[in-house]
């Protein structure tokens, strides 16, 4: 069975600082991952995917995330944190391609001036 | 193009009462999922359609049930109520991409049971 952990329920940094944000993944099949990004009373939106062409995925807004099969993670990061980052973000993984997402618990991203 | 469209965006429901929700895909998107968001958790998987069948279900009772319409447009249903059921609910259309397949959200239907 798949499964998501993300790792600190609340994330805080400076304007400016670097964002890391990490999900680790259980799976037994290698797996199609996700990162997520959701503002209050919104529904979810895509920043990136991985699904096997590349370890390293640039994704929108300036973030990108490096698949470590080794390690079993999927880390979201950004060089320099905005104000409008500050969102809930959540991590995700699919067994196949197409069927169902299990999301982590997410992290609250806060960005302080 | 429109994006996927959710109805209604809010609802307060009485416990034991019945509700339908309903999702319109982007348009050629042949997959529909729902799930559940409950505040400060994140989505839980309740079903997922292609084609007007079945192709998942999560761990959630039979009150719950859904179906997909040949305009792939899908619906959920949710019976006898529970002051739990109170959540974000949130559908899904994918499609192949040709590297994996992609999943775009609405902005959900906010259930309120009282």
């Amino acid at each position: 069975a798949q499964s998501v952990t993300q790792l600190g329920s609340h994330v805080s940094v400076s304007e400016g600082a670097l964002v890391l944000l990490r999900c680790n993944y259980s799976s037994s099949v290698p797996p199609y991952l996700f990162w997520y990004v959701q503002y209050p009373n919104q529904g979810l939106q895509l920043l990136l995917k991985y699904t096997s062409a590349a370890t390293l995925v640039k994704g929108i807004n300036g973030f990108e995330a490096e698949f470590k099969k080794s390690e079993t993670s999927f880390h979201l990061t950004k060089p320099s944190a905005h104000m409008s980052d500050a969102a809930e973000y959540f991590c995700a993984v699919s067994a196949q391609a197409g069927t169902a997402l299990i999301f982590g618990k997410g992290t609250t991203l806060s960005v302080s001036s | 193009d429109a994006g996927v469209t959710q109805s209604p965006t809010h609802l307060i429901k009485t416990r034991g009462q019945h509700v339908t929700l309903r999702c319109s895909p982007i348009s050629g998107h042949k997959s529909v999922s729902w799930y559940q968001q409950v505040l400060g958790q994140g989505p839980q998987f309740i079903f997922q359609y292609y084609e007007k069948e079945e192709r998942g279900r999560g761990n959630f009772p039979d009150r719950f049930s859904a179906r997909q319409f040949p305009n792939y447009s899908s619906e959920l249903n949710v019976n006898a109520l529970l002051l739990g059921d109170s959540a974000l609910y949130l559908c899904a259309s994918s499609w192949n991409t040709g590297e994996g397949y992609g999943y775009t959200f609405g902005s959900g239907t906010r259930l309120t049971v009282v």
